[in-house]
């Protein structure tokens, strides 16, 4: 039963095109997180959600909409998509907002997103 | 601001030889840190975690790591490497609300 799961693993399309990625967390979490891994590997945090409600946001550019229908949730809607966005996106959960104690974070498997 | 740096971005060693990937991170208050490892097209699993107490921290797969105040490191051990190991390896700090991770070393093991 898997904790974090995202869908599609896999995803193609051509540039300028809408698309989802969708997340889903069992674990009773109260934070999920949005990660881009770029071609180098680097991961870096776009958007993160405690609660349904947005904590972070990290410049991504307003193309990207996180959207967090209840707590177990957090789906990533991407408008226009540009050459630049074919990355790894990878979805992750934790118990709180680490408040002081560096709450562990679960990820998912990503999906590979391919803009052509 | 938060920043990890690893210096190395790829290590190959041999099968049975001991491992040790370095991490330097740089946070103005009390450190959490975390070593996770991403196998070929998976997502990333914590291998161990450091939030107070010992500085020599035990994790999955027979990893250590000690943490070292006074040198901002955190570097990753094993004394015996499987070729199960090969994997890319990252190291992250975590304060308020979110990770920061370093560039990743990609470990490769000789037969």
């Amino acid at each position: 039963d898997t904790a974090v799961s995202q869908t599609p693993k896999y995803l193609v399309t051509q540039m300028g095109n809408d698309k989802s990625i969708k997340c889903e967390q069992n674990l009773g979490h109260d934070t999920m997180y949005w990660y881009k891994q770029d071609s180098k590997k680097f991961l870096k945090i776009m958007f993160s959600y405690n609660n349904k409600e947005l904590i972070i946001n990290e410049t991504v550019p307003n193309r990207f909409s996180p959207k967090s229908p209840d707590k177990a949730h957090l789906n990533l809607h991407i408008n226009s998509l540009e050459l630049g966005d074919s990355a790894v996106y990878f979805c992750a959960s934790s118990q709180g907002i680490g408040q002081g104690k560096g709450d562990i974070q679960y990820f998912g498997a990503g999906t590979r997103l391919s803009v052509l | 601001a938060q920043s990890v740096t690893q210096p190395d971005i790829h290590i190959t060693v041999s099968e049975g030889a001991s491992l040790e990937l370095r991490c330097n991170y740089s946070y103005g208050a009390t450190p959490y840190l975390f070593w996770y490892v991403q196998s070929p097209g998976q997502g990333l699993q914590l291998l161990l975690k450091y939030f107070s107490g010992d500085t020599l921290v035990q994790g999955i797969k027979g990893f250590e790591a000690e943490f070292k105040r006074s040198q901002s490191s955190f570097n990753l051990r094993k004394p015996s490497v499987h070729w199960s190991d090969a994997a890319e390896y990252f190291c992250a700090v975590g304060g308020a609300q979110k990770l920061v991770f370093g560039q990743g070393t990609r470990l490769t093991i000789n037969p």
